[in-house]
């Protein structure tokens, strides 16, 4: 399978502070980016898709502004979680896709714990 | 809509004991894939399979089994002779059309020693 590089697995910080999460799809090109959220013992919500180059598209709930999603190449996505609160904190995956978008490749995901 | 539901929230099985995983889902595409992902406590998914709706055959792979039936919309996983290192979440995922994925809410498996 391919391999897909998420970075940190674990950050806490401070309520009010940015945090920025990022995957990279090592060995093929990423031109779709999902990024899902997780909430304990829940199942993974999709947040937002975002093609290369292109501005994301958010799901119906999630605010665009606190969740910055940057896909400027297609080996690199980065979730920005601008004035983290506490209820911000939950497991984010991401998971880049090929042109073909046939099979899902996840990253190890980020457990974001904000205090 | 797009749908799929896992009604089994959590189920515990002794270690060499047969279990089955449910999966049905909903969808008004013709043309979909189905998918199974494991999600140990470590919290990486494991990719375990994909199927076509084109492909009704059943697959084995060692001593995991996949059961396909349009007919019911189902999409059921066995385990045989569970160990407890199978012990994880189980997500049934569906992929059509815009190739949005929806998850199903997963199933706890928990293997006893």
């Amino acid at each position: 399978g391919a391999v897909v590089s998420q970075h940190p697995s674990r950050v806490i910080c401070k309520s009010g502070t940015s945090v920025k999460i990022e995957c990279r799809s090592l060995d093929f090109q990423a031109t779709t980016m999902f990024w899902y959220r997780q909430f304990p013992k829940q199942s993974l919500m999709l947040m937002a898709t975002s093609n290369e180059g292109s501005k994301a598209t958010y799901e119906q709930g999630v605010e665009k502004d606190k969740f910055l999603i940057n896909h400027a190449s297609l080996t690199l996505s980065t979730l920005t979680v601008t004035s983290a609160h506490p209820e911000d904190s939950s497991f984010y995956i991401c998971s880049p896709a090929s042109a073909d978008k046939r099979e899902l490749f996840f990253g190890s995901g980020t457990q974001l714990s904000v205090l | 809509a797009q749908k799929v539901t896992q009604a089994q929230t959590e189920i515990s099985v002794v270690e060499k004991e047969d279990v089955t995983l449910d999966c049905v889902y909903e969808t008004r595409d013709t043309t979909y894939y189905l998918f199974w992902y494991k999600q140990p406590p470590s919290g990486e998914l494991v990719f375990l399979i994909r199927r076509n709706s084109f492909d009704e055959q059943n697959e084995i792979s060692g001593r995991y089994s996949w059961n396909f039936q349009k007919s019911t919309s189902s999409f059921n996983f066995t385990i045989t002779a569970s160990q407890v290192v199978d012990s994880a979440v189980y997500f049934c995922a569906l992929a059509s059309g815009t190739y949005k994925y929806i998850f199903g809410t997963g199933t706890r498996l928990k293997v006893l020693a």
